[in-house]
């Protein structure tokens, strides 16, 4: 019930495309769910992030998704560019605890 | 900022040797975290200080492995003695009290025992 399952484990798109991430959660309580971006050799990064109590925030070419009710969200780049090429985790932690469970990444590259 | 300062970069011992990870956190950052990342595994969460007092070490893998944080800018990670298994890269990450401000990571520790 602490899973986040991700998906795909890869992608591959077309510059100018969108690419879209999956996350799935069970446990109703998480509350919080940032995504993160690493670059080979860095750490993750926070991207962006979304309480359950919105069903879409957009920062500049990110957006993500939420469905409270299916209980998944997503991360959707639009105008992909080459620079996003990277590793993507999603993750999702309960108010007033400290802990992160990431999901197991989505290696995305986008081609020039 | 600097931000989350690891050091050093690369560590490639052998086996049965003591090994000395070391973290700086952004300046006014209560909590610090220690994680670990593998292919198989992902990031695994080994160690949580808050105000320089460890609160969970849950996830930190057998006795093998310590952690310190001895003032509030600066922290250490400690296996002794070293194993192959134990080949990751090694993550500081702070935040200020209050996780929802998400994790400032550094930039890591590529940890390698042969």
């Amino acid at each position: 019930q602490q899973q986040v399952k991700q998906s795909p484990q890869s992608l591959i798109v077309q510059k100018g495309g969108i690419s879209i991430i999956n996350c799935a959660y069970e446990n109703t309580a998480f509350d919080y769910f940032p995504w993160y971006q690493q670059f080979p050799g860095k750490g993750p990064a926070l991207l962006i992030a979304i309480r359950p109590d919105v069903s879409e925030k957009k920062e500049g070419r990110f957006t993500i998704s939420f469905n409270k009710s299916a209980k998944q969200f997503s991360l959707h780049i639009m105008d992909s560019q080459p620079g996003d090429s990277a590793t993507y985790f999603c993750a999702a932690s309960t108010g007033g605890t400290y802990k992160y469970i990431f999901g197991t990444g989505t290696r995305l590259k986008v081609l020039a | 900022d600097a931000g989350v300062i690891q050091s050093p970069r690369h560590e490639v011992t052998e086996m049965g040797q003591e090994v000395t990870l070391r973290c700086k956190p952004i300046s006014g950052h209560n909590s610090l975290f220690w994680y670990r990342q593998t292919m198989m595994r992902g990031l695994e969460l080994l160690i949580y200080f808050n105000n320089n007092v460890p609160i969970d070490d849950s996830g930190m893998p057998e006795d093998r492995f310590s952690a310190k944080m001895p003032n509030a800018s600066f922290s250490t990670l400690k296996i002794q003695p070293s194993e192959p298994r134990d080949s990751a890269v090694y993550f500081c990450a702070s935040s200020p009290t209050g996780h929802n401000y998400g994790y400032t990571f550094g930039s890591g520790t590529r940890l390698t025992v042969v």
